[in-house]
């Protein structure tokens, strides 16, 4: 069964620094891979994916995955924070030999920016 | 605007009580799915369904019964609500596999 492990519940940062959050996979074959983020009493939001094209993914935002399937990662990054990039941010990963199309998600890593 | 509409946006409810939680998509997306929010455990699958007419059991689907219809919509049932069933539901849907699901603003749930 596919699962998704996100390292550390809680980042906190410096406006300006850089952005890392932890991401690895659990899967057969290479999924599909997914970072969605999560403002405050809303729904989640899109941020990139991967499919299979090229294993460096742009997000929205300034923001870019990569996909290392020797590590079964894939890392988001983001070179200089923002105020504004404060969210909860969680992976998913889908199977590409299930019948659905189901995302099985991380269980999210909250991002702090202190000014 | 196209997207994914959810009713109620929140609701308090006395355990034992039943309870649909609404979801409309008109985006004519195939695969819809249903996931509760509960902090720490991020966002879990209840139950989704491939398409019109077919539905199928997630992670965590005890207490819950879902139906689908037609393309459009994609209702969530708690025959009898429990204290543990307090959470935020989010209904989703996508067009094909591999990409991205598209989420509804979500419904959030008390049992009491």
């Amino acid at each position: 069964a596919q699962s998704v492990t996100q390292l550390g519940s809680h980042v906190s940062v410096s406006e300006g620094a850089l952005v890392l959050l932890r991401c690895n996979y659990s899967s057969s074959v290479p999924p599909y891979l997914f970072w969605y983020v999560q403002y405050p009493n809303q729904g989640l939001q899109l941020l990139l994916k991967y499919t299979s094209a090229a294993t460096l993914v742009k997000g929205i935002n300034g923001f870019e995955a990569e996909f290392k399937k020797s590590e079964t990662s894939f890392h988001l990054t983001k070179p200089s924070a923002h105020m504004s990039d404060a969210a909860e941010y969680f992976c998913a990963v889908s199977d590409r030999m299930d019948s659905s199309y189901k995302l099985i998600f991380g269980s999210g890593t909250r991002l702090l920016v202190r000014p | 605007i196209a997207g994914i509409t959810q009713a109620p946006t929140s609701q308090i409810l006395a355990a034992g009580r039943r309870m649909t939680l609404r979801c409309t998509q008109d985006m004519r997306h195939n695969a819809m799915y249903w996931y509760r929010q509960d902090l720490g455990l991020g966002l879990r699958l209840i139950h989704y369904s491939n398409t019109a007419g077919t539905t199928g059991k997630g992670e965590v689907p005890d207490g819950y019964s879902v139906s689908r219809a037609n393309t459009d919509d994609f209702p969530l049932t708690l025959a009898s609500a429990v204290p543990s069933q307090t959470s935020v539901y989010f209904c989703a849907s996508s067009g094909q596999r591999g990409s991205p699901l598209h989420f509804g603003n979500g419904t959030r749930l008390t049992v009491t």
